[in-house]
């Protein structure tokens, strides 16, 4: 079948680092990507991961790994305004796009 | 208008009346989604449409139709509304079907009575 796996909730603090994971199982890979959304907004795109590695924007990085079927989302210098639900999506074999639960981040003063 | 609009923001609707959530996008862009989002679960994939005349079932379409007569329009329709259609509906667009970034709409939170 096809699964995708986030935690649920994270907390971290303000100006600190955090390490959002992602695991999948799916039939085909075309790309993986990493979304935010805002309590009662649409989701907007972050990253896109297609070969393994890092890719880095500001303070925003992502990272793949395609045998392990991972990846992660990592954000430094923790601003409040981080505070959002992280999704993970995985674009399958028939190029559609498959979401995780996504994350939902907690920062703290 | 720029990028993709929805409407209604947000409704109210009794069981068993017939619904349309309008989405139009002025990106010129070939494909176009609808997903559900419900608390707990991933955005699900209603039905989407990869260009202009055509359209595909996604992962939950089950009381909902779509149609794409045009490339900037993606109505959506609940034929009879049940109350399990109680959602935040979003629609989304890309400019290919392939690997292309999905741009989101503001969504429609709708509730069934």
């Amino acid at each position: 079948g096809q699964n995708i796996d986030q935690p649920t909730e994270m907390t971290a603090t303000e100006g600190a680092i955090v390490q959002i994971n992602c695991t999948y199982q799916t039939s085909g890979f075309n790309g993986l990507f990493w979304y935010q959304q805002h309590a009662g907004e649409a989701p907007t795109f972050l990253s896109y991961n297609v070969l393994d590695g890092l890719e880095e924007k500001g303070r925003f990085s992502s990272f793949l790994s395609r045998s392990k079927g991972y990846s992660y989302l990592l954000l430094k210098e923790l601003q409040m305004k981080d505070s959002a639900s992280y999704l993970c999506a995985v674009t399958g074999s028939n190029y559609q796009l498959i979401w995780g639960a996504g994350t939902k981040l907690i920062i703290k003063p | 208008i720029a990028g993709i609009t929805q409407a209604p923001t947000s409704q109210i609707l009794a069981a068993g009346r017939r619904m349309t959530l309008r989405c139009t996008q002025d990106m010129r862009h070939n494909a176009m989604y609808w997903y559900r989002q419900d608390l707990g679960l991933g955005l699900r994939l209603i039905h989407y449409s990869n260009t202009a005349g055509t359209t595909g079932k996604g992962e939950v379409p089950d009381g909902y139709s779509v149609s794409r007569a045009n490339t900037d329009d993606f109505p959506l329709t609940l034929a009879s509304a049940v109350p399990s259609q109680t959602s935040v509906y979003f629609c989304a667009s890309s400019g290919t079907a392939e690997t292309d970034t999905q741009y989101f709409g503001p969504g429609t939170r709708l509730t069934v009575l």
